[in-house]
């Protein structure tokens, strides 16, 4: 089945450490998009790629970094994580436009 | 920016009533989507609105998009135990290629 693939479900990093979480789609979809869910929280957009193009959303901070080496594949690298990154992190997908997204079962982080 | 507000934040219900809950934005939005996220999960997507004024159906799920494009309903009925989870409103927050914004979600509980 076509899908959308986060590695690992659950990551523990210690703080400070770096860290990355992968996503990959048999999708073949343009637009990939990386979300933040803290608890009971709406899902909060980081960045996107609409193909090779980035787009960072301007409250994002530094310590968040995005790779999409082809379409399949996109990383969320976190430099430094603190306390206050724990949550659950969102890989989507879509065909852009008002498509909907297809999400994977997400990446939670816990930093210690 | 855009915002979405969903209402009602959560909601405990009996198993087999119906359920109805809203979305409502001071924006327009020419697209209304409705997902569900089970915990530990990332959201599914239930119903897409693309036309002021339809309504769409799928199974025991129903949505609306509102005529002022300001608004949506979801009503869910004969609810089962399986329907507990988070109920997210989403539309693009402009024109052409832009990301979903979200609602900050609706929780169901059903007791059996």
């Amino acid at each position: 089945d076509a899908m959308v693939i986060q590695n690992p479900r659950y990551q523990v990093t210690q703080f400070g450490k770096p860290v990355t979480l992968s996503c990959s789609q048999t999708l073949n979809h343009n637009v990939m998009y990386w979300y933040q869910q803290k608890s009971s929280q709406a899902p909060k957009l980081l960045f996107h790629y609409y193909d090779k193009d980035f787009n960072n959303e301007a409250d994002t901070p530094d310590n968040f970094q995005s790779r999409r080496p082809n379409t399949s594949f996109c990383f969320l690298d976190i430099r430094s994580p603190g306390l206050g990154d724990a949550a659950m992190y969102l890989c989507a997908t879509s065909r852009g436009g008002t498509d909907g997204y297809t999400f994977g079962s997400g990446t939670r982080l816990t930093v210690v | 920016g855009q915002q979405l507000n969903q209402s009602p934040q959560s909601m405990f219900i009996q198993e087999g009533e119906d359920v109805s809950m809203n979305c409502t934005s001071s924006s327009i939005f020419n697209t209304w989507l409705w997902y569900k996220q089970d915990p530990g999960e990332g959201p599914v997507l239930l119903i897409a609105l693309y036309k002021a004024g339809e309504l769409t159906s799928n199974g025991r799920l129903t949505a609306q998009f509102g005529i002022t494009r300001k608004d949506s309903f979801l009503n869910i009925s004969a609810s089962i135990p399986s329907d507990v989870g988070i109920y997210f409103c989403a539309g693009p927050r402009g024109s052409g290629n832009t990301p979903l914004v979200f609602g900050k979600g609706t929780r169901l509980s059903v007791i059996a």
